[in-house]
This record gives structure tokens, C-alpha cells and sequence, in this order.
């Protein structure tokens, strides 16, 4: 495996921008989650794909937000118009399709709004 | 919904201590999974075990070991003669059989390992 792999790590934007973040999961994974991690917390879940399909979504996910899988490869996440309370910590996941298959993250990508 | 509690926000030890990661879960399903990540200061969750619901026997890898109660609704996490590199954030986390299997995390515990 060789991983899952997120970019850009960091992306430091003004207020207001948009801005899009790519996932690239380990490559055999049909499962692919979107977390968010601010600080002093654990990550919470924003969305779920089932190959290009996307099937869950949290109601932390804003109309601002939008997920795409095409193909059922490497997911993108789009912000748009971000605001302050954007700035986190977006993480991927990807996982075999089983309940109890764990899921393995990418390094995340570190969002600054200025 | 479920809930994981982690109430030990940041434990301090030295070097070759032993410690204990406290995790409580929440959930009224039956089948469920429990997971353990590790999250060092470069930001990546490493996972490092999975635990079933119906599968109480306790397991021991290296110096790390995992204690299953379902009476308590606890999955708890030792460290066997710490090291400095173990420090990091531990993560305790639920996921159900139903559904599409979203990670439902505690808030962590910030293990500090010094010299």
C-alpha cells in the first residue's frame, strides 16, 4: 500500500476565496471519508463515498462545501467563499468495503483563512 | 446517536512508566468497532487496533495493550514502559455494523513522554 496521500498539506487563503483540496486513497480502498480536525478535538466526519457515489453527508457539511469522486478515484473537496470558522484541519479516508476494515488517513491538509 | 468520552485530556509521564488511555463508548447497537489511532505531532492518524463488539479478549502487542469491558462500555489503552517517542494524541473511536462505518471519535488524550 502506498498510502493515502493529500494536497496541498497547507493552504493559507483570504476570507472569501475558494479553495480545493485533493485526495488521492490507497488504490484497491472503495470506501472514501472527508474528516475535519480543529484543534483540541478529534476529527469529525463531513462526508462518505461508495466508489463515485457519494452516500452520507454530515450537516457540518454547508452548501459552501462540495465532494466529488469521479470515476471512483481520488476525491476532491471544495470550499467556497471561505470564512474564518473554515480554518482546520481537513483529513481524508479510505478504507476496504467492510464495516471493520479500519480506515487509514492521509497527512491531512492545514487550512488557514486570514 | 453514539458518543466516545475521553476524559484524560493530557497525561505527563517519564520515561518507562507505565500509562493508561481511558476511552468510554456510547452506542445502542449491538455490533459495533472500536478503534484506537495514534496521532503524532507531523498530524497523520496512524491506526493501531481494531477491537469487535462480541470479542471481550483482551490483547497485548509489544508494549501496548488493549482491555475490553462491555459491562463498562470502556476499550482502554496501556503503554508498558513508556517512551519518548510515544508521545502524541491517542484517539478512541466507534463505528457501527449499520450504515455507511463514519468514525465517531473521542476528543483524544495528549500523551507527553519526558526523559
Amino acid at each position: 500500500d502506498t498510502g493515502v496521500s493529500q494536497d496541498p498539506r497547507h493552504k493559507i487563503t483570504k476570507r472569501g476565496q475558494n479553495v480545493t483540496f485533493r485526495c488521492d486513497p490507497i488504490s484497491e480502498h472503495n470506501r472514501l471519508y472527508w474528516y475535519r480536525q480543529t484543534l483540541g478535538q478529534g476529527p469529525e466526519f463531513l462526508t462518505y463515498f461508495q466508489n463515485e457515489a457519494q452516500l452520507e453527508k454530515s450537516r457540518l457539511l454547508s452548501d459552501r462545501f462540495s465532494a466529488e469522486r469521479p470515476k471512483g478515484s481520488f476525491s476532491t473537496l471544495e470550499i467556497q467563499r471561505t470564512e474564518q470558522g473554515d480554518s482546520a484541519m481537513y483529513l481524508c479516508a479510505s478504507s476496504r468495503d467492510r464495516a471493520d476494515q479500519p480506515q487509514h488517513f492521509g497527512d491531512g491538509t492545514r487550512l488557514s483563512i486570514l | 446517536a453514539q458518543k466516545v468520552t475521553q476524559a484524560q485530556t493530557e497525561i505527563s509521564v517519564v520515561e518507562k512508566e507505565d500509562v493508561t488511555l481511558d476511552c468510554v463508548y456510547e452506542t445502542r447497537d449491538t455490533t459495533y468497532y472500536l478503534f484506537w489511532y495514534k496521532q503524532p505531532p507531523s498530524g497523520e492518524l496512524v491506526f493501531l487496533i481494531r477491537r469487535n463488539s462480541f470479542d471481550e479478549q483482551n490483547e497485548i502487542s509489544g508494549r501496548y495493550s488493549w482491555n475490553f469491558q462491555k459491562s463498562t462500555s470502556s476499550f482502554n489503552f496501556t503503554i508498558t514502559a513508556s517512551q519518548v517517542v510515544d508521545s502524541a494524541v491517542y484517539f478512541c473511536a466507534l463505528t457501527l455494523n449499520s450504515g455507511y462505518s463514519t468514525l465517531t471519535f473521542g476528543k483524544g488524550t495528549m500523551l507527553l513522554v519526558s526523559p
